[in-house]
């Protein structure tokens, strides 16, 4: 069965850059999640689409911004990197249309920020 | 949503019933557990979820109270590959509002041969 896509995997980016994570949901999936998970924490949500329109907002900083397109892929585009968004990233998908929003996760990009 | 408590780690040997608890008194009427798990570094996976009544799946059997105050994930017959960290996550069901996770402190199972 197809699963959540995530590009790239890894990234490596120095500090002051900015770096574009792409996230593919599974197909007829409606609804995208971007969640952050830094060194020995747990995962955090940041932000999630449905139907291409803003559903919900989390911790996210005002240097990163996100989008769903029209084939309902999304990007977490992020500015002005620190060293503390060095982290995993996710990107989960669902349905909400489905039975009950489970959320399927892809295998996340790891982002390090020199 | 509803704040949950797990113990921060349990051990289980391989073959064994793997029994985890989780606390949620302060659940809604109108909330579900859930239950994810994330092995190292892999993104979260989702196992089940209940809202009153026991549910059994493929992967594993949830046990919830009858008050609803705190629910207990079976995994009947531990393998080397469920050591992970288990999250108990309390939320209403459907809706775009509510469809984000709340991960807290989750319960580190780690099943030794």
């Amino acid at each position: 069965a197809a699963g959540v896509i995530q590009s790239p995997r890894h990234l490596i980016k120095e500090k002051r850059e900015t770096a574009t994570l792409k996230c593919y949901p599974i197909p007829r999936h409606d609804t995208v999640y971007w969640y952050q998970q830094g060194p020995g924490q747990d995962p955090q949500f940041l932000i999630s689409f449905y139907e291409k329109m803003q559903s919900d907002k989390g911790s996210i900083p005002d240097r990163f911004s996100a989008q769903q397109f029209s084939d309902y892929h999304s990007e977490l585009n992020m500015s002005s990197l620190e060293l503390g968004d060095s982290a995993l990233y996710f990107c989960a998908s669902s349905l909400v249309s489905g039975s009950y929003n489970e959320q399927f996760f892809g295998p996340g990009t790891r982002l390090t920020v020199l | 949503d509803a704040k949950t408590t797990q113990p921060p780690s349990m051990d289980c040997a391989e073959g064994r019933a793997a029994n985890l608890p989780c606390n949620h008194s302060t659940i809604s009427g109108n909330e579900y557990v859930y239950w994810y798990r994330q092995i190292h570094s892999q993104g979260p996976q989702y196992i089940i979820h209940g809202l009153k009544n026991n549910e059994t799946n493929e992967m594993a059997s949830l046990i919830i109270t009858e008050d609803r105050k705190s629910s207990t994930l079976i995994l009947p017959h531990a393998t080397l590959r469920d050591t992970a960290v288990y999250y108990c996550i309390v939320r209403v069901a459907g809706g775009t509002s509510y469809g984000k996770l709340t991960f807290g402190q989750g319960t580190i199972l780690t099943v030794h041969p």
